[in-house]
């Protein structure tokens, strides 16, 4: 099964920060590539599609970059509603495989 | 409005069995791919399974395959997880969610990427003697 290393595990960001989070798969997936935000008892809900495509709705400070191996999500400027914890998925083969998540918590 | 609504959780022994649906609305089950997704309470999601449109094509993650069985009845609009001989760590919440396919193209070919972009709220699944 493919490996999905996610970084960091957690992080502490300010509203308004620019924050980075990135995927290594431990193959080349080309771009099959998903990024899911998660809030406390709810369900995962998609952001960004076939690494770069921006979801209909997603606000536009939200943008995924990479292809390969190597995969950045970024926030441009962190707001409020962004607090939650955000996973990568890969699409490439099965089994599907997620990362770990990165927590995103106020500082 | 596109919906998807799980039931069937609760609680249960090892080596018991559960079936898990997810009623669908607003939109023809019968056109996608749909999906199982789990995550353990405090913990990641996991990928539990995939089935193709008209269930032709089933994909399940290592640790389920021989006790769970997806299925789907495009006629009710509804898709099933059976669970057999469940032990204590399939306990979790189980996610139903609709499976998109979209085409890129990656140098010069052409390849197809998916993506969840419905989900359920989740349905509570807990082995325990």
């Amino acid at each position: 099964a493919i490996q999905m290393t996610q970084s960091p595990s957690s992080l502490s960001a300010s509203v308004g920060d620019r924050v980075t989070i990135t995927c290594r798969a431990s193959q080349d997936i080309r771009n099959d590539l998903g990024w899911y935000q998660q809030k406390p008892g709810k369900a995962p809900k998609l952001l960004i599609y076939a690494a770069i495509s921006l979801e209909s709705g997603v606000p536009s400070r939200f943008s995924g970059s990479g292809s390969g191996t190597d995969f950045t999500l970024t926030i441009s400027s962190l707001q409020p509603e962004d607090f939650a914890t955000y996973y990568c998925l890969q699409d490439y083969n099965y089994p599907r495989t997620f990362g770990q998540g990165t927590k995103v918590e106020i500082k | 409005e596109v919906q998807l609504v799980e039931s069937g959780g609760g609680l249960v022994q090892p080596g018991g069995s559960l079936r898990l649906s997810c009623a669908a609305s607003g939109f023809s089950l019968s056109i996608y791919w749909m999906t199982w997704v789990r995550q353990t309470p405090g913990k990641g999601l996991e990928w539990v399974a995939n089935i193709k449109e008209d269930g032709s094509e089933k994909y399940y993650v290592d640790s389920v395959k021989g006790r769970f069985t997806i299925s789907r009845d495009n006629a009710k609009n509804s898709l099933y997880l059976q669970m057999n001989r469940l032990r204590v760590e399939d306990s979790a919440v189980y996610y139903c969610a609709r499976v998109v396919l979209i085409p890129y193209y990656y140098g010069s070919s052409r390849y197809h990427a998916d993506y969840s972009d419905y989900w359920g709220q989740g349905t509570l699944v807990t082995v325990s003697s």
